[in-house]
């Protein structure tokens, strides 16, 4: 199956410097790979996705780029602030199983310092 | 925006006990899902629903889970003989259709003593 994994763990950054993470997937038949964001307590909420058929997207302050001949895909947030701290869960889904699926990453503790 | 919902919001319950956690996907969607997350932990898959049958499940989901869609808008999983090591936040989610975002709910937190 699917296994996702993601770096770093743990990342600190000042206010407004730029945060990055980084995950690599198995199967090449993943087409799909959303990054969630949750803040304690709460749902992981959908903040930008990207499909196979692109190589980047952007929304705002945050970006994602997908490399799927490396099967990596990364996130990227500028001018980070302290709301932007939560845990960031990269994930994706691929065609077995209908393309239902979802794998996700061990999830990135992200803490922005004011 | 319509949103998916679960109750409880937290579960507590005794080892072997049976829970039952009640999900109302968004009304138009025909995709459900189960997920779990144990404290600190990934969001594990376990299984995934359509057209009134399993679509897919992990090795997570064993005899001791089962799904149904009892109505036209509840969606519930059943643990039936709960272990310790069932304690986590469980989350439904939901999607229109294959292909596009899930759609998750706020989460049951089920604690096993």
């Amino acid at each position: 199956g699917e296994n996702v994994e993601q770096h770093p763990s743990t990342l600190s950054v000042q206010e407004g410097d730029s945060a990055v993470i980084k995950c690599t997937y198995s199967d090449s038949a993943s087409n799909y790979f959303p990054w969630y964001k949750q803040e304690l307590g709460k749902r992981p909420q959908l903040i930008i996705d990207i499909r196979s058929n692109v190589g980047e997207k952007k929304d705002q302050r945050i970006a994602v780029t997908l490399n799927k001949t490396a099967k990596h895909f990364s996130l990227h947030i500028t001018e980070t602030q302290p709301e932007d701290s939560a845990v960031y869960f990269c994930a994706a889904r691929g065609a077995r199983g209908g393309y239902q699926k979802v794998t996700f990453g061990i999830g990135t503790k992200l803490q922005v310092i004011p | 925006e319509p949103e998916v919902t679960q109750t409880p919001s937290h579960q507590v319950t005794q080892m072997g006990q049976e829970v039952i956690l009640r999900c109302v996907p968004i009304s138009n969607h025909l995709y459900f899902y189960w997920y779990r997350q144990i404290l600190g932990q990934k969001v594990e898959f376990l299984v995934s629903f359509y057209n009134n049958e399993i679509s897919e499940k992990s090795e997570i989901f064993d005899d001791q889970f089962s799904v149904e869609r009892p109505d036209g808008s509840n969606f519930t999983l059943k643990i039936r003989s709960t272990k310790l090591e069932d304690s986590a936040m469980y989350f439904c989610a939901s999607t229109i259709d294959r292909g596009y975002e899930q759609y998750f709910g706020p989460g049951t937190r089920l604690t096993v003593t």
